[in-house]
């Protein structure tokens, strides 16, 4: 079956504009999280929805939003950009019940450059 | 907090050698989860492993196998007899349990670099 699939692969902005990632999950994952991955911070945890509802968010100002639809689509914004949004944005997919017994699966991710 | 911390940055075997990858974590919960993923350069992360903290049972699966030891709260990975296909970044994550506390936490990556 397909994977997750992350769209677009590549975006570049410059600062002050949005932007907005997709990430459609595993057919049938109800759960969908996002990460930002750096060179200086590593990979970071930015929130993760399950059924329409952000069920955890990690510690990252306000300019980062994200949404999930009722097919599990799932969608990150990130508003007023800054130089320091560069960064690969990973989307990762599970079923979202049973607990962690069923791994994440991650998207080739965004990779989002900003001049 | 939880913290993952894997020491070695950077490392480089000559192909058909052994390497251990090494993972510390921290954590105050009883019941967690440890995962390892590999990211080749076109940046996925792929799923390797998953392991609870109730079975330390140690897990091989071909020329990859795995050491957890709660004892020094390691969870060591090995790639018997390396392969040119193995060099990635490898990743050792923590999460907790429960519904909505399953978010991973990264280590900041092994890079592995494998010499034919």
């Amino acid at each position: 079956k397909a994977g997750v699939t992350q769209t677009p692969r590549y975006l570049i902005k410059t600062r002050g504009q949005q932007v907005t990632l997709s990430c459609s999950p595993i057919s049938g994952h109800r759960s969908v999280s996002w990460y930002q991955q750096t060179p200086g911070q590593g990979l970071q945890f930015l929130f993760e929805y399950f059924s329409e509802t952000q069920r955890n968010k990690g510690n990252f100002p306000g300019r980062f939003s994200g949404r999930q639809f009722s097919n599990s689509r799932s969608e990150m914004n990130v508003s007023t950009l800054e130089l320091g949004d560069s960064a690969l944005y990973l989307c990762a997919s599970r079923p979202g019940t049973g607990g962690l017994g069923y791994g994440y699966t991650f998207g080739s991710g965004t990779r989002l450059t900003i001049v | 907090a939880q913290k993952v911390t894997q020491a070695q940055t950077e490392i480089s075997v000559v192909e058909k050698e052994d390497v251990t990858l090494d993972c510390v974590y921290e954590t105050r919960d009883t019941t967690y989860y440890l995962f390892w993923y590999k990211q080749p350069p076109s940046g996925e992360l792929v799923f390797l492993i998953r392991r609870n903290s109730f079975d330390e049972q140690n897990e091989i699966s071909g020329r990859y196998s795995w050491n957890f030891q709660k004892s020094t709260s390691s969870f060591n990975f090995t790639i018997t007899a390396s392969q040119v296909v193995d060099s990635a970044v490898y990743f050792c994550a923590l999460s907790r349990s429960g519904f909505g506390n399953e978010k991973l936490t990264f280590g900041t990556g092994t890079r592995l670099t494998i010499i034919p």
